[in-house]
């Protein structure tokens, strides 16, 4: 398996803390991805990064921010975690060519559950 | 924006049955991924399916890419109990915007 750590892997807090939740890669690959994955829904994308400093949103990015100042650490923060946010966070790399996508390697996913 | 449906949602079947799962997208594709989640795993890269009409084989499963590339199958051929787990399709439309849009899975049981 790819070099992917996601950190905590089990959370439970209360509504309205905040949340980080950290995802460190070994792989030295450009693109990591964060998404939320809850059960009718499949993996929906949240925000990604495309280089350190370089980020955008996904589908579902209300709520969540995220930084990337080294290449290996990606973080999404819920600035105050919400009931409806309870969910399996996945984290993903790719080091996609100049033409074609590349695929996703995945992190062990985080579960969070808020209160 | 692009949208990638997946059916059916579950499928419950008898250890030696095929198995089918159907993806179609709202946009054409440049190329499609497959992946497999396991319970309680995470998901796993099969493969990528690239050419208009591509198939390809990876021992039981095989899988297809439509000649508009707006839709793709995978199938499995005599299923096995290792082949429980949701099965997911992703979408990749091309440019500069690495992001994939995954259809919702479907879930696989084997009755042994």
């Amino acid at each position: 398996d790819a070099g992917i750590t996601q950190s905590p892997r089990h959370k439970v807090t209360e509504t309205g803390t905040p949340v980080t939740l950290r995802c460190h890669q070994t792989e030295n690959h450009r693109y990591m991805y964060w998404y939320r994955q809850d059960p009718g829904h499949g993996l929906r994308l949240i925000h990604y990064s495309y280089g350190v400093k370089d980020t955008d949103k996904g589908e579902v990015s209300d709520g969540y921010s995220v930084s990337r100042s080294k290449t290996e650490d990606f973080l999404l923060t819920l600035e105050s975690a919400t009931s409806s946010q309870t969910s399996v966070y996945f984290c993903a790399i790719s080091d996609p060519g100049q033409q074609i996508n590349q695929p996703q390697h995945f992190g062990d996913g985080t579960r969070l559950s808020i209160l | 924006g692009q949208q990638v449906m997946q059916i059916p949602q579950y499928q419950h079947v008898q250890e030696g049955e095929d198995f089918t799962t159907y993806c179609n997208s709202s946009t054409t594709l440049s190329n499609i991924q497959w992946y497999k989640q396991r319970p309680g795993g995470h998901p796993v890269f099969l493969i990528q399916l690239v050419k208009s009409g591509e198939v390809k084989k990876q021992k039981r499963l095989t899988f297809q890419f439509g000649e508009a590339k707006k839709n793709s199958s995978l199938h499995i051929t005599a299923t096995q109990t290792t082949d429980v787990g949701t099965y997911f399709c992703a979408g990749w439309s091309g440019g500069s915007n690495y992001k994939l849009t995954f259809g919702k899975g479907t879930l696989l049981t084997v009755n042994p």
